[in-house]
């Protein structure tokens, strides 16, 4: 399996503040790369898709980039909705493996 | 706009089998896979497999001897059994549709629609 790892695997920002995470495949993965944003008690939402594609209706504060084995989730300026769980995966080879998540709270 | 929601017992005694439904709402199976997503106590996501409304399906090798899916078109959901289960099977369990997206030069399969999961505890 590919082994996908995030860092930080928690970050404590303020409202506004632009952050950054990152996630680092075992393997090249060229931009099969997907970012989502777990919130409890909802359903986790696609957030980022082919490492840099925003998805329909997900603000445009939202970015990313990379291939090969690194990328990056920017958020450019911290809202209030933002403070969740986020979540890379690889698409490249099955199974399409998670990175173990990275909890964004308010400072 | 296509909507998932999961159902379950809640609580499976160990060395039992699990079996849960994803009901689909406001949209058909279509021509997708569809994904079992599960998030173990303390831990982050992992991929259990996914199943297309022909029956091909793919699985997470750590599980793929306990697990099985199926889908029902006419009934518009789709289920996941998992069997012999134990404790490290507690957790939250997702199902996600998987679609094709196109981003830059490649076709992306990711998961853009996700039910809000259904809490599994195993305990005798």
């Amino acid at each position: 399996d590919i082994q996908m790892t995030q860092s930080p695997s928690s970050l404590s920002a303020s409202v506004g503040d632009r952050v950054t995470i990152t996630c680092r495949a075992s393997q090249s993965i060229s931009t099969y790369l997907n970012w989502y944003q777990r919130k409890p008690g909802k359903a986790p939402e696609l957030l980022i898709y082919a490492a840099s594609s925003l998805q329909s209706g997900v603000p445009s504060r939202f970015s990313g980039s990379g291939s090969g084995t690194d990328f990056i989730l920017t958020i450019s300026s911290l809202q209030p909705d933002d403070f969740a769980t986020y979540y890379c995966q690889q698409s490249h080879t099955l199974p399409y493996t998670f990175g173990q998540g990275t909890n964004l709270e308010i400072k | 706009q296509v909507q998932l929601q999961e159902s379950g017992p809640g609580v499976v005694k160990p060395s039992e089998t699990l079996s849960l439904t994803c009901i689909v709402s406001g949209g058909s199976i279509g021509n997708n896979y569809w994904t079992w997503i599960r998030q173990p106590a303390g831990k982050g996501l992992e991929w259990i497999g996914r199943i297309h409304r022909f029956g091909s399906t793919n699985f997470s090798p750590s599980l793929k001897t306990r697990v099985s899916m199926s889908v029902d078109t006419s009934k518009n959901h789709i289920s996941l059994k998992l069997t012999s289960v134990t404790a490290a099977d507690t957790g939250l369990y997702y199902c996600a549709r998987e679609e094709i997206l196109v981003g830059g030069y490649i076709r992306d399969e990711a998961l853009d629609t996700w039910g809000q999961g259904t809490m599994v505890t195993v305990s005798s």
